[in-house]
């Protein structure tokens, strides 16, 4: 019921390319969606959240889409760069502060 | 600017030996948590704190237990190391909020226990 569900576990794109990645989740009393994004020797940091009454939040190159009844939310990211190569966490909680996380996706972004 | 640091970035320790990773913030946060990052199994929040000498369990406890003396201040202990506590561990910190506060991570200590 706290499971997050993310895919998937790594992904290869082009210079230029849109990356997505997936998370599915259970428990419907989740109300808060954040995305971290982790470089190489350094801890997570939150890139891009959302809240359940919203479809779509995009910050510049960044987008998550929801979907409430799929019980699903993705993040896409538009016209990918070798400087977004990191390990993506997409999270999620409802009202206490602990998030419960995904499995984790290592992007590669070629140039 | 929120700053998290965890006092080793490696540690090298022997089954059996206990073991004490130290968490220090700076921004006067309420909440702390350890969380343990392996491969494929993402980041598992092992104990939190939402106030001094306060700590709740988080999903894997197991092995592992907690000191919050100071505020600033989150040690994690590992009573009695085992070579599958082997892992990257991250310390982080909020402001207590409604859920929707970032969370502030340290930068890892990668324990090896052999």
């Amino acid at each position: 019921q706290q499971q997050v569900k993310q895919s998937p576990q790594s992904l290869i794109v082009q210079k230029g390319g849109i990356s997505i990645i997936n998370c599915a989740y259970e428990n419907t009393a989740f109300d808060y969606f954040p995305w971290y994004q982790q470089f190489p020797g350094k801890g997570p940091a939150l890139l891009i959240a959302i809240r359940p009454d919203v479809s779509e939040k995009k910050e510049g190159r960044f987008t998550i889409s929801f979907n409430k009844s799929a019980k699903q939310f993705s993040l896409h990211i538009m016209d990918s760069q070798p400087g977004d190569s990191a390990t993506y966490f997409c999270a999620a909680n409802f009202n206490t502060g602990k998030l419960i996380f995904g499995q984790g996706t290592t992007l590669q972004v070629k140039p | 600017d929120v700053k998290v640091t965890q006092s080793s970035r490696y540690l090298v320790k022997r089954t059996g030996e206990k073991v004490f990773l130290e968490c220090v913030q700076d921004m006067d946060h309420e909440n702390m948590f350890w969380y343990r990052q392996d491969p494929g199994l993402g980041l598992r929040l092992i104990y939190f704190s939402y106030d001094v000498k306060m700590k709740e369990k988080g999903d894997i406890p197991e092995g592992y237990s907690v000191s919050r003396e100071k505020k600033e201040r989150f040690s994690l202990i590992l009573e009695s190391a085992s070579t599958n506590q082997t892992s990257m561990y991250l310390c982080a910190s909020s402001p207590l909020g409604q859920g929707d506060s970032p969370l502030h991570f340290g930068n890892g200590t990668r324990l090896t226990v052999t």
